[in-house]
C-alpha cells in the first residue's frame, strides 16, 4: 500500500523560531509537492519538486528532495504568525497521474 | 485566465438524497481528477477522467458513486442515497495533459444530515 507519512502532525511553534516538516513516502516517484491550507479553504500550492536533490526557496519556507531516501523536507525559517496553516505534501506515483497526500501537518505560530 | 471553477460550494443533502457535484476545468486542460477530503485528514484520489473516459477509478467506492466528463460540460461527481459518512469537502483539479501539475479548485463542502 502506498504510504505518505509527515511528522510532525501538530507544530506548535513561537515565531522567530526555526522548523522542519517532514515527508516520508513509501513508493517510488520523483515529483513531490507541498501545498498550504487553511482552515475551510482549498490547497494553495507552494513547491514542485521534479528531481532528486531539487531545493526550492520562497520568503520563509524551503522545501528539498531526496528521492533515494524518498524523503521532502519544508523548512520554517524565523516563523511568523501569517505561517499557521495546514502544510501537506503529495507524491505522485510512478505510472499514475494521481496524487497521494500525507496525513498533513497543522502549523500554529504564537507571539 | 479563470482557475478551476466548482459549484455548488456548500451543499445540504438529507439521508438518501442525490448529490451532484459539478467541476469545470481551467481553460485548455482537459484531464480532471476528483479527490475527498474528510474533516482532519488528508485528501484521498478518487477519480482521474479525460473527456468521454475514465481513466483510474481506483479510489472510487464501489457503491453509489459515479463521475463523468462530458465532451461538453463540466465534470460531474454524483453521489447517490447519501449517508452521513459522505460528509466530507470534495475537490476538483485539472491539467492540460498527463504528467503536468494539477491545480485545485475550491472545493464543494458536502454536509449529510
Amino acid at each position: 500500500e502506498l504510504k505518505v507519512e509527515q511528522n510532525p502532525l501538530f507544530l506548535s511553534m513561537q515565531e522567530g523560531k526555526n522548523y522542519t516538516i517532514y515527508c516520508n513516502y513509501s513508493t517510488t516517484s520523483d515529483r513531490l509537492y507541498w501545498y498550504r491550507q487553511d482552515p475551510g479553504k482549498s490547497l494553495e500550492s507552494l513547491f514542485v519538486l521534479l528531481s532528486n536533490g531539487a531545493v526550492k526557496q520562497e520568503g520563509r519556507l524551503m522545501a528539498s528532495l531526496d528521492t533515494k531516501a524518498r524523503l521532502s523536507t519544508l523548512h520554517i525559517t524565523a516563523a511568523v504568525h501569517d505561517l499557521s496553516a495546514t502544510y501537506f505534501c503529495a507524491v505522485e506515483p510512478y505510472n499514475t497521474d494521481k496524487l497521494i497526500f500525507g496525513t498533513g501537518t497543522r502549523l500554529q505560530v504564537f507571539p | 485566465n479563470a482557475g478551476v471553477m466548482q459549484n455548488p460550494r456548500h451543499l445540504v443533502r438529507r439521508r438518501g438524497q442525490e448529490a451532484r457535484l459539478r467541476c469545470s476545468p481551467m481553460k485548455g486542460h482537459s484531464h480532471v481528477y476528483w479527490y475527498r477530503q474528510l474533516p482532519e485528514e488528508g485528501l484521498k484520489f478518487m477519480v482521474y477522467l479525460q473527456k468521454e473516459n475514465i481513466i483510474d477509478e481506483s479510489g472510487m467506492p464501489k457503491e453509489r458513486f459515479s463521475a463523468e466528463f462530458p465532451k461538453e460540460g463540466p465534470s460531474i461527481l454524483r453521489i447517490q442515497q447519501v449517508v452521513r459518512g459522505d460528509s466530507a469537502a470534495y475537490f476538483c483539479a485539472s491539467s492540460p495533459q498527463e504528467g503536468y501539475e494539477q491545480y485545485f479548485g475550491p472545493g464543494t463542502r458536502l454536509t449529510v444530515t
